[in-house]
């Protein structure tokens, strides 16, 4: 079982522009989480998809948006990049049937330049 | 609001020294407790969580809802013990996300 499994690993972007990443979930895990970590800081979260739909959100703006797929995987868009936006972007999978526990991938670092 | 503060950014100690981080939170409910730890080049994995109340690599954790803490604990640090670890709390129904306080680097010195 290969975990969580996130692409692209490291990212560089300009500012103003769109980004797409991607996560597969662990296998048997239904839902999917994206968090925000910034240098210095903990992971904040920013939205969690479950049956394809965004079930709960954090504290982000709509230029952050998602998608999930059928077979669980999921993936994150951001629009009109920001130097501060510029952070490791992190996905937990879960599972609703089982008890609860995230499983975290590597993640994705993201340069704005 | 919900809220994890860890007070120290770093913690240094000598290898066979005990070793407590520290964990404050705020919370309306009553939330669910966890200890995430990030090794080096690794990715953040779950160390313990306090409703298993499991002792994972000598660590312990004890909840303490008077003073609304959740302290992590081992009695003898171990060079391989250095890593960043994150107190996290959601709540018990497994529905919410989980917030984290920012992190204490635990350097352990030879």
């Amino acid at each position: 079982d290969a975990g969580v499994t996130q692409s692209p690993t490291h990212l560089i972007k300009t500012r103003g522009q769109q980004v797409t990443l991607r996560c597969s979930p662990k296998s048997g895990h239904d839902t999917v989480s994206w968090y925000q970590q910034a240098l210095g800081q903990g992971p904040q979260f920013i939205f969690q998809y479950y049956e394809e739909e965004e079930r709960q959100r954090g504290n982000f703006p709509d230029r952050f948006s998602g998608h999930q797929f059928p077979n669980y995987s999921s993936e994150l868009n951001v629009n009109a990049l920001l130097l501060g936006d510029s952070a490791l972007y992190l996905c937990a999978s879960s599972s609703q049937a089982v008890d609860y526990g995230y499983t975290f991938g590597s993640g994705t670092r993201l340069t704005v330049v | 609001a919900q809220r994890v503060t860890q007070p120290e950014k770093l913690l240094s100690v000598f290898k066979g020294a005990p070793v407590e981080l520290k964990c404050n939170y705020s919370y309306s409910g009553s939330p669910e407790l966890f200890w995430y730890v990030q090794y080096s080049r690794q990715r953040l994995q779950l160390l313990l969580r306090h409703i298993s109340r499991e002792s994972i690599k000598g660590f312990t954790a004890d909840l303490n809802k008077g003073e609304t803490s959740f302290h992590l604990k081992k009695p003898f640090a171990q060079e391989e013990d250095s890593a960043m670890y994150y107190c996290a709390l959601s709540d018990h129904s497994g529905n919410t996300p989980l917030v984290f306080g920012k992190g204490t680097r635990l350097s352990v010195i030879a």
